[in-house]
């Protein structure tokens, strides 16, 4: 089956400081990825739709400016979280769609990154 | 998207079905019906999807009642591999976008 990864698996990193998070579709190619967040006991929220080639699409409330996202080929996004804050501590997931199925078709998660600001 | 309205918990002995309930009653024509689970500390994994007929595969069984308006995934002979958090979402079809609600933590025990 369809396989997305995601590196790190986990990163702890300084107040203040950028950390970046990788997400690979390794057998299919993915037009559009898109990254969640999730908090403890609770449930996944949309961040944004990585789209290649062009500007991501953020969903209302989330800060673009804050959450830099690159979609620079058909397999590869990436997150990068600047200025972190302890309240970014959180666990980051994405999925993609293989772009050569039905829109319809199940999209695929990655493993997720947990990510801890010191 | 539609909104869906899943119970908080659920248990279920180990070797029997697991009937999920979800209601969907704001189901528009062109919204599918999915289900995820995520098991704790990992990304979701998929199960199952469909528009109106009923689904089956290796995993799950998907019944959608005639008016769509509420669907049940059924895990046929539960396992304690299964205990996760299952997750019901209407997606329309020309959108990518997966909107997850609140889902049903599923218990299974021995």
């Amino acid at each position: 089956g369809a396989v997305v990864s995601q590196h790190p698996s986990w990163v702890i990193c300084k107040s203040g400081t950028s950390v970046k998070i990788e997400c690979r579709s390794l057998d299919f190619q993915a037009t559009t990825m898109f990254w969640y967040r999730q908090f403890p006991k609770q449930s996944l929220m949309l961040m944004a739709t990585s789209n290649e080639g062009s500007k991501a699409t953020y969903e209302q409330g989330v800060e673009k400016d804050k959450f830099l996202i690159n979609h620079a080929s058909l397999t590869l996004s990436t997150l990068t979280v600047t200025s972190a804050h302890p309240e970014d501590s959180s666990f980051y997931i994405c999925s993609a769609r293989d772009s050569g199925r039905a829109v319809s078709g199940e999209q695929y998660f990655g493993p997720g990154t947990r990510l801890t600001v010191t | 998207d539609a909104k869906t309205t899943q119970p908080p918990s659920m248990d279920c002995a180990e070797g029997r079905a697991a009937n999920l309930p979800c209601n969907h009653s704001t189901i528009s024509g062109n919204e599918y019906v999915y289900w995820y689970r995520q098991i704790h500390s990992q990304g979701p994994q998929y199960i199952i999807h469909g528009l109106k007929n009923n689904e089956t595969n290796e995993m799950a069984s998907l019944i959608i009642t005639e008016d769509r308006k509420s669907s049940t995934l059924i895990l046929p002979h539960a396992t304690l591999r299964d205990t996760a958090v299952y997750y019901c979402i209407v997606r329309k079809g020309d959108t990518d976008k997966l909107i997850f609600g609140t889902g049903t933590r599923l218990q299974v025990f021995p």
